[in-house]
């Protein structure tokens, strides 16, 4: 089956500590996205990759990188500096070009301990 | 910059029943898409509907259909004979045709069926 995977489906950070999601797809989709989305509020964009080794920063970068090494994988590191990163983190991939729809995966929430 | 607005953070709509959600958004833009999007309690991100700015005619899927009024900046859902199924936060998105790989969204509004 085709789709987008992300794990795990829950992560635990302690104070201070360095934690990364997992986003993979097998849809063969040339860009990918990282969204967070906190209660009560729709998503807002932290990176996106349109293309493998490239990528950009979102709205709300700060605190937060990501890596590109290969077209099906796309993981973000959410850094001791992101103050606030309890939150619910969804990825999501789409064909190249201006004509295309955004698939998401199921996501993961991060928990700070 | 673009804005998407719905102002609806709650609705209820009896089983079998219609109900329409309403979004509008603020852009200068003459060329875009807009999306619905369902997200139920697993929290996955389901596309429902799309729309292309330059199509007149409103897309349709299935039970789903849009009202889109352009010159008014208005894009409502309405979603037809209701199932238990259609419970969910629903998202109302823009997407820049200039800025084609940034989806701005909505702040949801959260749809309960009541049987």
């Amino acid at each position: 089956d085709g789709g987008i995977t992300q794990s795990p489906k829950y992560l635990f950070r302690k104070e201070g500590q360095n934690v990364t999601l997992s986003c993979e797809q097998n849809l063969n989709h040339d860009a990918m996205y990282w969204y967070r989305q906190d209660p009560g509020q729709g998503l807002r964009l932290i990176y996106y990759s349109q293309i493998v080794n490239d990528f950009q920063k979102g709205d709300i970068a700060e605190g937060y990188s990501v890596s590109r090494e290969k077209k099906e994988s796309f993981p973000l590191t959410v850094t001791s500096a992101q103050k606030n990163p309890t939150a619910f983190y969804l990825c999501a991939s789409s064909e190249a070009g201006d004509q295309e729809t955004q698939y998401f995966g199921p996501g993961t929430r991060l928990l700070v301990l | 910059a673009q804005t998407v607005t719905q102002s609806q953070p709650e609705m209820s709509v009896q089983e079998a029943e219609t109900v329409t959600l309403s979004c509008t958004y603020d852009t200068s833009e003459s060329d875009y898409y807009l999306f619905w999007y369902k997200q139920p309690p697993s929290r996955q991100m389901i596309l429902v509907i799309r729309q292309e700015a330059y199509k007149q005619q409103n897309a349709t899927e299935n039970r789903f259909s849009v009202n889109f009024q352009k010159a008014a900046k208005s894009f409502s859902l309405k979603i037809s004979d209701s199932q238990l199924g259609d419970a969910a936060m629903y998202f109302c998105a823009y997407r820049s045709f200039t800025s084609y790989d940034k989806v701005i969204f909505g702040p949801g509004t959260s749809l309960s069926v009541i049987p």
